[in-house]
């Protein structure tokens, strides 16, 4: 079963405008939250996470939003840069251990 | 360069040998994990360490597999008698026992059976 999903496998942004990325999960008894960046031929990069105590944490152009009533958690981006562009995980966990992750989303940013 | 190191990056093999590949983690860190990813798939965790402790393997690890930790540094993962179906980027992670379960990857090591 799919416990982390991100239902779309790509999404196509203007540079400057906003990007968002979404995850649902499954799994009540994940507490811990995370966004992975990845280039071709690299592993994940660390992007953000987010407790399940909070509903919203951010970071520079990067802000993570849980809403844990709607198992539903999302990436916003702003403003979006040409860098960006790559696949996007979503993760979670239960307790300090294991990540799943979803099949990830593919950002192409635009000029 | 302090990051997590794999080797080797690429492997290519004939089906039926066996591999093994080397993960060097963060050296303060004392999590390692396995992943496994496939073309149009997130990763898949395959098991993990404390120390030289392994505390859990997934399902996915079959008889075919081993992982060690042994003096609770680098880690090695053994394929023997290599399928097609074993095809694949696999991925080494580190983190802190403590925190916010941040994993930190290496580049990963891309096995082809043939």
């Amino acid at each position: 079963d799919q416990q982390v999903k991100q239902n779309s496998p790509s999404l196509s942004v203007q540079e400057g405008r906003i990007s968002i990325l979404n995850c649902d999960y499954t799994n009540s008894m994940f507490d811990y939250f995370l966004w992975y960046k990845k280039y071709p031929a690299e592993g994940p990069t660390f992007l953000i996470s987010i407790s399940s105590i909070k509903d919203k944490n951010e970071d520079g152009r990067f802000t993570v939003f849980l809403n844990k009533s709607a198992k539903h958690l999302s990436l916003h981006i702003v403003p979006s840069q040409p860098g960006d562009s790559a696949v996007y995980f979503c993760a979670a966990s239960e307790g300090a251990q294991k990540l799943v992750f979803g099949q990830g989303t593919r950002l192409t940013i635009n000029p | 360069d302090t990051g997590v190191s794999q080797d080797p990056r690429h492997k290519i093999t004939k089906r039926g040998q066996n591999v093994t590949f080397r993960c060097d983690p963060i050296s303060e860190h004392n999590r390692l994990y396995w992943y496994r990813q496939t073309l149009g798939q997130g990763p898949e965790f395959l098991t993990y360490f404390q120390n030289e402790a392994q505390l859990e393997k997934s399902r996915l690890l079959s008889d075919r597999f081993s992982a060690e930790r042994p003096k609770g540094s680098f880690s090695t993962l053994e394929i023997q008698r290599t399928e097609q179906g074993d095809s694949a980027m696999y991925l080494c992670a580190s983190s802190l026992a403590t925190g916010n379960n941040e994993q930190f990857f290496g580049p990963g090591t891309r096995l082809t059976v043939l």
